[in-house]
């Protein structure tokens, strides 16, 4: 069975700090992993995700993600954090290897920006 | 790009009645969508997999007979939610798996009086 921890509940930085967003996964197969972003009453926004190939993703809004098959994680980072970045982030992961589409997601982290 | 619609955005029931919410993929054909269930501050449980053309798949501790879920042609899904109660009210949201991607609608938010 696929597993995602998201081990902070809530992350406060300063606008201008760095930020990470931490992810640590399980599954039995090829993980594909993904970052949302969530704001108020909104739906998910995809930020970026990672099925093969370099370790390091780029993403939307000068996010990235980093892929540690040796540690299971895939934490998110933003080297200049901004005001405008406070919102609710999930990790999500499904088994490339055979799970087909069934994603299942991590129980979220606040983010918090402050000016 | 991919697009994910619901409707309603938001609806407001009686404890006792029934609600549809539609889930429509805009410009791509989708076999199997998938609906969650999103509590205030929690994460996204997954609560079926939505399959067209045959019976959907529902995760554990997920009533069948209360969530109806049918996948009518290739770009609907649809969930009705069946004698609605309080405990009801939540975020819900579909999603539809296009390539590698998942492409996730706005969401619908249900408040059962």
């Amino acid at each position: 069975a696929q597993s995602v921890a998201q081990p902070e509940d809530q992350v406060n930085v300063a606008e201008g700090n760095p930020l990470t967003v931490k992810c640590t996964y399980s599954v039995s197969g090829n993980p594909y992993l993904f970052w949302y972003v969530q704001y108020p009453n909104r739906g998910l926004q995809f930020l970026l995700k990672y099925i093969t190939g370099d370790n390091l993703v780029k993403g939307s809004y000068g996010f990235e993600a980093e892929f540690n098959k040796s540690q299971t994680s895939f934490h998110l980072k933003k080297p200049s954090a901004l005001v405008s970045d406070s919102a609710l982030y999930f990790c999500a992961v499904r088994d490339g290897g055979g799970g087909g589409f069934k994603t299942i997601f991590g129980a979220g982290t606040r983010l918090f920006v402050k000016a | 790009g991919a697009v994910v619609s619901q409707h309603p955005s938001r609806v407001i029931c009686k404890s006792g009645t029934s609600v549809k919410i539609e889930c429509r993929s805009l410009d791509f054909q989708a076999t199997t969508m998938f609906w969650y269930r999103q509590f205030p501050k929690q994460s996204l449980m997954l609560m079926a997999t939505s399959n067209e053309g045959s019976k959907a798949t529902y995760e554990q501790g997920v009533e069948k007979d209360k969530f109806l879920i049918n996948h009518a042609s290739l770009t609907l899904s649809t969930l009705t939610v069946t004698s609605a109660h309080p405990e009801d009210s939540s975020f819900y949201i579909c999603s539809a798996p296009r390539g590698t991607e998942q492409y996730f609608g706005p969401g619908t938010r249900l408040t059962v009086t």
